[in-house]
């Protein structure tokens, strides 16, 4: 079964500093995963996503995300946070009983502060 | 394009009725997902539709069914509402592939509440 574990319930940055927000992944075949962010009141919108073409990957809105199979993570980092940033993140694997299902991690809420 | 939306946005029902949801997928996108989101199980499959047939299935009792018409638009239903039942249900619609790689699009939610 493929899985994903979101460290960090809670993150807290101040504006300008960098943004860390991990991911490692569980699965028996090379994995799809996926960033996705939500806003309150919001659908999920994705911000990038890994498919084995290249391991790091850039996003919109400044996200980048390193895919690295020695340590079974995928991270994702923006240089410099803006308070536009505040939001939910979700870390996602895809595939598992065929299909295109999405499994998701327990999410990390990005705080910005001035 | 336009997204995908959702129907209603918000919903308010009591424990033992039934509802339907509705999605209307991106253009051209052939796959639908539904999800369940809540605070305390988080985000979670439901089933996944390609092409008016169901793919894959999540672990949800048999209370809750979906159905994909030909023109791709997909609605859910939930039976005997249960006060657990309240959540955000999210669709979501990939291209024509429906494949692992796809990229799922997803609509605002349907806000379901259960009294």
């Amino acid at each position: 079964a493929q899985s994903v574990t979101q460290l960090g319930s809670h993150v807290s940055v101040s504006e300008g500093a960098l943004v860390l927000l991990r991911c490692n992944y569980s699965s028996s075949v090379p994995p799809y995963l996926f960033w996705y962010v939500q806003y309150p009141n919001q659908g999920l919108q994705l911000l990038l996503k890994y498919t084995s073409a290249a391991t790091l990957v850039k996003g919109i809105n400044g996200f980048e995300a390193e895919f690295k199979k020695s340590e079974t993570s995928f991270h994702l980092t923006k240089p410099s946070a803006h308070m536009s940033d505040a939001a939910e993140y979700f870390c996602a694997v895809s595939g598992g009983g065929g299909g295109n299902k999405l499994t998701f991690g327990t999410g990390t809420q990005l705080k910005v502060e001035l | 394009k336009a997204g995908v939306t959702q129907t209603p946005r918000y919903l308010i029902k009591t424990r033992g009725q039934q509802v339907t949801l509705s999605c209307s997928p991106i253009s051209g996108h052939r796959s639908v997902s539904w999800y369940q989101q809540t605070p305390g199980q988080g985000l979670q499959f439901l089933f996944e539709y390609f092409s008016e047939t169901q793919r894959n299935k999540g672990n949800f009792p048999g209370r809750f069914s979906g159905r994909q018409f030909s023109n791709s638009r997909s609605e859910m239903n939930v039976s005997t509402l249960e006060l657990g039942d309240s959540a955000l249900y999210l669709c979501a619609s990939s291209s024509t592939t429906g494949t692992v790689t796809d990229t799922q699009y997803f609509g605002p939610g349907t806000r379901l509440t259960v009294l």
